[in-house]
């Protein structure tokens, strides 16, 4: 069985610049979650997503950055005009049934921002 | 607001020496996960506690849940190089119907010298 994939795995974009960061759950799976992760820090909840509907987005930053899950192909995480201190890794986690205590995670996406 | 403390942040030790980092809260929880995540990769689990006064153990790593539910502690026993890494807990922020999205603590860098 694969696991979460995510890619690409390193993306440097320019201030401005649009990223895109996309992530294909494990099969069978049908809740996505994006987290970010500063250098030395824990991991930040952003967004979580089933096919077609944002549940909780209560960790997105208001403006820039958008999620989506549709119902065929990769959940994406967009953030439009980057800025410097968007450079972080964002990582993404799958989980097939609500409620259940075990989320598994993909290898993440590190984004630099020049 | 950060909910759960781990202590300490940073750790560097011999290999053969047993260390124990811990992670704190004031807040009660139904359960609590460790996750190690290694350099450049995604955090992998490693348990779930789930009763208060638990302790569960994985080869040489003993982790134990608070009697309150309130803190949960790591042991490990004759540390090993491939120990290294950042050492996460965690709580489901979820709901019965809104998921499992998980909040992370601070996190423990552990580097175990050969």
């Amino acid at each position: 069985n694969a696991g979460v994939m995510q890619n690409p795995r390193h993306l440097v974009r320019r201030r401005g610049q649009e990223a895109r960061l996309r992530c294909s759950p494990m099969k069978g799976h049908s809740h996505v979650y994006w987290y970010r992760q500063l250098p030395e820090e824990g991991l930040k909840f952003m967004v979580y997503l089933q096919k077609e509907n944002i549940i909780d987005e209560s960790g997105m930053p208001k403006e820039r950055f958008s999620a989506e899950f549709p119902k065929e192909g990769p959940s994406i995480l967009r953030i439009q005009q980057v800025v410097r201190g968007d450079s972080a890794a964002y990582f993404c986690a799958s989980s097939s049934l609500v409620g259940s205590t075990e989320a598994f995670f993909g290898q993440g996406t590190r984004l630099t921002v020049v | 607001t950060q909910l759960l403390e781990q202590s300490p942040q940073f750790l560097s030790i011999q290999e053969g020496e047993n260390l124990t980092v811990y992670c704190n809260s004031s807040s009660v929880f139904s359960s609590l996960q460790w996750y190690r995540q290694e350099p450049g990769e995604g955090p992998v689990l490693l348990v779930t506690v789930v009763t208060g006064g638990e302790v569960k153990k994985l080869k040489r790593l003993t982790f134990q849940f608070g009697d309150a539910r309130k803190d949960s502690s790591l042991h490990i026993t004759a540390a090993q190089p491939g120990d290294t890494g950042l050492y996460l807990c965690a709580y489901s922020g979820g709901m019965v119907n809104t998921g499992n999205q998980f909040y992370f603590g601070t996190g423990t860098s552990l580097t175990v010298i050969p």
